[in-house]
């Protein structure tokens, strides 16, 4: 398998764009988490979903943030409008129930200017 | 709530030194506990885990036991090398649930 896939690697913005992050989670996984990463506050657990339904998303920071998740094999995660304190990587992670691992994509570099 | 705490970094070793990086957790019951490693520009890769009390996690020279009565899961390796500079996370989770990671430890070693 070729692992949880990302997309974009990075992007940059500017202030007031819609910014949308991509994801293709380990087929088979049934757990889908986003998570947001600054040196600032670490890793945060946005959202995450379970058969595609959101689970828990009280991690999402403002209602400018939003997450899908369509089928199985996709998810997006949207910011409108972006802010500069919207920079840092996002990560997208998978796994299944029995396995409470996860597993990472590489992430998306998001800078908003 | 559950929560994990890590010692705080950075920690810097000159190469074959031993390492221990302490983690502590608390939960209501008994998570399944791991590590995670990140090297620089990349994402979080699982380097060991532990689902039981008492269950020993290894891989690539480093171990970590889970241990109930200290809840803790500290993790060691005898001899470091250079290319194990990164950042580490200590986490834990149910079934079911999502992770929930320390704030990291960033490990540099040196020549």
């Amino acid at each position: 398998d070729a692992g949880v896939i990302q997309s974009p690697r990075h992007e940059v913005t500017e202030m007031g764009q819609e910014v949308t992050l991509r994801c293709k989670p380990i087929s088979g996984h049934d757990y889908l988490f986003w998570y947001r990463q600054t040196m600032m506050r670490g890793l945060e657990l946005l959202i995450y979903f379970n058969n595609n339904v959101p689970i828990d998303d009280s991690g999402m920071p403002e209602d400018r943030f939003s997450a899908k998740m369509p089928n199985a094999s996709f998810s997006t995660l949207k910011i409108q409008p972006s802010e500069p304190r919207d920079s840092a990587v996002y990560f997208c992670a998978s796994s299944t129930f029995r396995d409470t691992e996860a597993f990472f994509g590489q992430g998306t570099r998001l800078t908003v200017v | 709530g559950n929560s994990v705490t890590q010692m705080e970094g950075p920690v810097t070793l000159s190469e074959e030194a031993f390492l221990t990086i302490n983690c502590t957790y608390t939960a209501t019951g008994y998570p399944s506990l791991f590590w995670y490693v990140q090297y620089p520009g990349e994402g979080l890769q699982l380097l060991l885990k532990a689902t039981k009390a008492d269950d020993k996690g290894s891989n690539k020279g480093f171990e970590a036991t889970y241990r109930k009565e200290t809840t803790s899961f500290h993790l060691e390796k005898g001899s470091v090398q250079v290319s194990d500079s990164a950042v580490y996370f200590c986490a834990l989770s149910f079934s079911g649930y999502a992770l929930n990671f320390g704030k990291g430890t960033s490990l540099l070693v040196t020549p």
